[in-house]
């Protein structure tokens, strides 16, 4: 599945909204997309299942929507630690491509 | 919650093999319905998926990769491998392994250079 995510940078302030897309090449009935953030010199972290399923211990400014070939993070309310790389994962049907990760940057 | 850790060569010369460990700890990996993956991020890039090995033992692997990459387990040893033949400098990466994609590994540097 190949995910197209935009936009690729996204420059923000402190307490502002984010709104990140993931769009998939082809419509897909299930409901295997992730988030994932990721910082420099640490492991990605699992934000979403599930299309809108918050992992564990995220915070609920964390929020995940869309079906279909469109997906959307939501981030309320940002705060400095936000700012990151984010990717989406399709994890249905192998292989489980990312996409190519928006940057969240101040 | 369980724990991973990748372990392995952080200098592999070109056309060679690289080969990487994973062990996992505070879980088994022969139990539960779960894919154990390898991803890697080469510098500057974003996250590419490489592949899954199946608690079954199934696999499944990247198509731009599949020719050269071998994922596989040892139960006794409670760990997952990786192997990518005939490696270039693109395969200069930070290689990741995970349990599906909630528990992660904290990432191993491996630089492909004579």
């Amino acid at each position: 599945m190949v995910l197209t995510q935009s936009p690729d940078t996204l420059s923000l302030s402190p307490g502002d909204r984010a709104t990140l897309s993931c769009r998939a090449r082809q419509s897909t009935n299930s409901v295997s997309l992730a988030w994932y953030q990721h910082k420099p010199g640490q492991a990605p972290r699992l934000l979403i299942y599930g299309v809108s399923n918050r992992a564990t211990g995220i915070s609920d400014r964390f929020s995940g929507s869309g079906s279909g070939t469109d997906f959307t993070l939501t981030i309320s309310r940002l705060e400095p630690e936000d700012f990151a790389m984010y990717y989406c994962q399709y994890y249905g049907v192998p292989p489980f491509d990312f996409g190519q990760g928006t940057r969240l940057e101040i | 919650q369980v724990q991973l850790q990748e372990s392995g060569p952080g200098l592999v010369k070109p056309s060679q093999t690289l080969s990487l460990t994973c062990t996992v700890s505070s879980g088994s990996i022969s139990s539960g319905d779960h894919y154990w993956n390898w991803v890697r991020q080469p510098p500057g890039k974003g996250l590419e998926w490489i592949g899954y090995i199946h608690y079954s033992g199934s696999t499944y692997y990247s198509p731009s990769l599949k020719s050269r990459v071998t994922i596989s387990m040892d139960t006794s040893k409670n760990q997952f491998s990786l192997k990518l033949t005939s490696v270039t400098a693109a395969d200069t990466a930070v290689y990741y392994c995970a349990r599906a994609g909630s528990d992660w590994g904290q990432g191993t540097l491996v630089t492909v250079s004579s």
